[in-house]
C-alpha cells in the first residue's frame, strides 16, 4: 500500500515552455502533498505544501507564479513549471501524507526535468 | 524553523561492519523522526522512523535511537551489505501534516 506515482518520469523541453508534472496517490487519499526539488548530490529542498482544495503554501524564495501548484482532488496534485529555463533543470519529487493523524510521507519516483 | 544537521557526510565501511549516522535537530517541538534511503536517481524510501515517545526502535538490521534531551537521533545499520550503499537522509517534523526538515544526507559506501 501507500504508492505514489509521478508522470512523466523525465522530460526535456525548450527554454520558455511550460511543463506540467502530475503526482498521484494510487491507493490512499492524500490530504497533503509536498513538492521538492533536488539538485545532484544535494538534499531535498521543499518548494511548497499542497492541501486539497486550498492554495499551496510556498517556501521562502520559491516563486508561486513560476511554480504553479494545483491540488484539485485527494489523489492528484500537479506542479507546472512556467516559462522554464535551464536553471530550472532538476529532479522534482512529490510526497503525500494519508492524513488521519499519520505522519509518514510517501515519495513519488521523481521527474527529471531538463531545459535546453 | 527546524534545522537538521547530519554527520558525517560520507561514510565507508567494510561489509559486515556496522554503520552509524547521527543527526541533530533544533526544534524541541519536533516529535517525528524518519530515515530515508535514496539510491541514485530513485525516490527516497522510508526505512525506519521513530516518534518522541519512544527512545529506540529496531527493524532487523536497522535501528534508530532518539535522545530528546540532547536533541539528536541516530541510525544504526548492523552487518552491512553492499546493497546498503546509498544516500541516507534524516528528517524531523512536528508530525501530522507538518513539513519535514531534511538533513543534507550521508553517502554510505559498503566495501565488499
Amino acid at each position: 500500500g501507500a504508492v505514489v506515482s509521478q508522470h512523466p518520469s523525465w522530460v526535456i523541453c525548450k527554454s520558455g515552455t511550460s511543463v506540467k508534472i502530475e503526482c498521484r496517490s494510487l491507493d490512499f487519499q492524500a490530504t497533503t502533498m509536498f513538492w521538492y526539488r533536488q539538485f545532484p548530490k544535494q538534499s531535498l529542498m521543499l518548494m511548497a505544501t499542497s492541501n486539497e482544495g486550498s492554495k499551496a503554501t510556498y517556501e521562502q524564495g520559491v516563486e508561486k507564479d513560476k511554480f504553479l501548484i494545483n491540488h484539485a482532488s485527494l489523489t492528484l496534485s500537479t506542479l507546472t513549471v512556467t516559462s522554464a529555463h535551464p536553471e530550472d533543470s532538476s529532479f522534482y519529487i512529490c510526497s503525500a501524507i494519508a492524513g488521519g493523524g499519520t505522519d509518514t510521507q510517501y515519495f513519488g519516483p521523481g521527474t527529471r526535468l531538463t531545459v535546453l | 524553523g527546524e534545522n537538521v544537521e547530519q554527520h558525517p557526510s560520507t561514510l565507508s565501511v567494510q561489509e559486515g561492519d556496522s554503520a552509524v549516522i547521527k543527526c541533530t535537530y533544533s526544534d524541541s517541538a519536533s516529535n517525528y523522526f524518519p530515515w530515508y534511503k535514496q539510491e541514485l536517481g530513485k525516490r527516497p524510501q522510508l526505512i525506519i522512523d521513530i516518534r518522541s515517545n519512544v527512545g529506540e526502535k529496531k527493524d532487523q538490521r536497522i535501528a534508530v535511537t532518539l535522545n530528546k534531551t540532547a536533541k539528536h537521533f541516530s541510525l544504526h545499520i548492523t552487518e552491512t551489505q553492499p546493497e546498503d550503499s546509498a544516500v541516507y537522509f534524516c528528517a524531523a517534523s512536528k508530525g501530522g501534516n507538518n513539513r519535514l526538515a531534511f538533513g543534507k544526507g550521508n553517502q554510505v559506501v559498503v566495501i565488499p
